[in-house]
């Protein structure tokens, strides 16, 4: 596609209940990161995909955050046992090359936890 | 521990004028700088980088300068549009590709 694809653009989740959200990049493109964006803060990393090997995953906050990239495309991000501190906008970026700087961002996913 | 600060969280400049982002650092391991620029319900939109051996990158309108003995960027806008009108974040890369985001500014151009 034409830019980076993330769904749903916004989720409502019960506190306790698992979501999982997806991030289709832009076609070709090796790098793949997650940022988490929590209200009137900037993106915080979460974690860094070249085609499907997770090269970083420092930034995921416990080990209730998970996500894979099973074939170098799209990416999902999931969350199990959703606590309301999850609540944030999840944003996925793009890029061709290896650790080239000028990443596409999706429009992020809104996720809410009540 | 914030790596990345913008201490401004909004700033207003009349259309025409020239319009300054500020933005201080920690680390001087990074090894580039970027501005991205981000309306509501968008992604973030990069907009210019400088690499951390320079001191200026021009590009039409924005202008990125460093400043590395005080770990300080700023980001001209000249002249100001209404369009301009957006958050803008102040970001720096550190080796491994991923990128250590700023708290935002609020940018507001005035007609």
């Amino acid at each position: 596609g034409a830019g980076v694809s993330q769904s749903p653009r916004y989720k409502v989740a019960k506190r306790g209940q698992d979501v999982a959200l997806r991030c289709d990049p832009i076609s070709g493109h090796v790098s793949l990161f997650w940022y988490q964006q929590a209200l009137g803060q900037g993106p915080e990393f979460l974690t860094y995909f070249q085609n499907e090997a997770q090269l970083d995953k420092s930034g995921l906050p416990s080990d209730r955050f998970f996500a894979e990239r099973p074939e170098g495309s799209v990416s999902t991000l999931k969350i199990q046992r959703t606590q309301q501190e999850d609540s944030a906008v999840y944003l996925c970026a793009s890029s061709a090359e290896e650790l080239n700087y000028g990443y596409t961002f999706g429009s992020g996913t809104r996720l809410t936890v009540v | 521990d914030q790596q990345v600060k913008q201490n401004s969280p909004s700033l207003s400049v009349q259309e025409g004028r020239i319009s300054i982002l500020n933005c201080d650092y920690t680390n001087s391991m990074f090894d580039y700088f970027l501005w991205y620029k981000k309306y509501p319900a968008e992604g973030p939109t990069f907009l210019i980088s400088i690499s951390s051996i320079k001191d200026k990158n021009e590009d039409g309108r924005f202008t990125v300068f460093l400043n590395k003995s005080a770990k300080h960027l700023s980001l001209h806008i000249v002249p100001s549009q209404p369009g301009d009108s957006a958050v803008y974040f102040c970001a720096a890369k550190v080796n491994t590709g991923k990128l250590i985001f700023g708290q935002g500014t609020t940018l507001q151009v005035k007609p």
